[in-house]
């Protein structure tokens, strides 16, 4: 099973500021990630796949990059609404393994 | 837009089955993988396992030995079923659609691009 982990568990930034999330897979999954956010009460939704291409609607402060191990995904301007949790998750491998999370808050 | 909503019963007793159906709207369920993910209060997600409209699974080890999906495309709904459910089986449970795309550069990649709302399952006497 591929371990993802997830850095910082909780991420305390400001609106307006830059906050940049980190995602490390136990071994290489090449382009195999994606990132989500979730609201409380919410169902997960889809930011970031292969990777680094944002989902249909994503606004242009959320990027994603790396391979391989490492990923990051970056919003370069915090707003209001980007408070939430965020999770990463590996599909390269069986079973499908989700990180832990990382919560933004203020 | 292809929509999913989640239904079944809320409460299940211990040592009884879960039984979850997603239904697919605006939307075939033909040609596409279709998922469960589970996330208990105040916990991390875990996925459930896979299925193909060709009937072909794939499990998450875990719950391997206690968890069967199924697919009804007349329906245009997808099942999931957990048996011998404990406490521990208390949760949020969604259900997605996982999409794949190809590049020459990173290969084939997947991602779950849509999820229904999640529906509770509460395991208790």
């Amino acid at each position: 099973e591929v371990l993802m982990t997830q850095s910082p568990a909780t991420l305390s930034v400001s609106p307006g500021e830059r906050a940049t999330l980190s995602c490390r897979a136990s071994q290489t999954i090449n382009y195999n990630l994606a990132w989500y956010q979730q609201k409380p009460g919410q169902a997960p939704r889809l930011l970031i796949y292969g990777a680094f291409t944002r989902a249909t609607g994503i606004p242009a402060r959320f990027s994603g990059s790396g391979s391989g191990t490492e990923f990051t995904l970056t919003i370069s301007s915090l707003q209001s609404e980007d408070f939430a949790l965020y999770y990463c998750q590996q599909s390269s491998n069986w079973p499908r393994t989700f990180g832990q999370g990382t919560r933004l808050e203020i | 837009q292809v929509q999913l909503q989640e239904s079944g019963p809320r409460l299940v007793k211990p040592s009884e089955t879960l039984s979850l159906t997603c239904t697919v709207s605006n939307g075939s369920i033909s040609r596409s993988y279709w998922s469960w993910v589970r996330q208990p209060a105040g916990k991390g997600l875990e996925w459930i396992g896979r299925m193909y409209t060709s009937g072909s699974t794939k499990y998450n080890p875990s719950l391997e030995s206690r968890v069967t999906m199924s697919l009804d495309t007349s329906k245009n709904h997808f099942s999931l079923k957990l048996t011998s459910v404990t406490a521990a089986d208390t949760a949020v449970y969604y259900c997605a659609r996982e999409a794949s795309d190809y590049n020459t550069e990173r290969g084939y990649y997947y991602y779950m691009d849509v999820w229904g709302k999640g529906t509770t399952v509460t395991v208790s006497s």
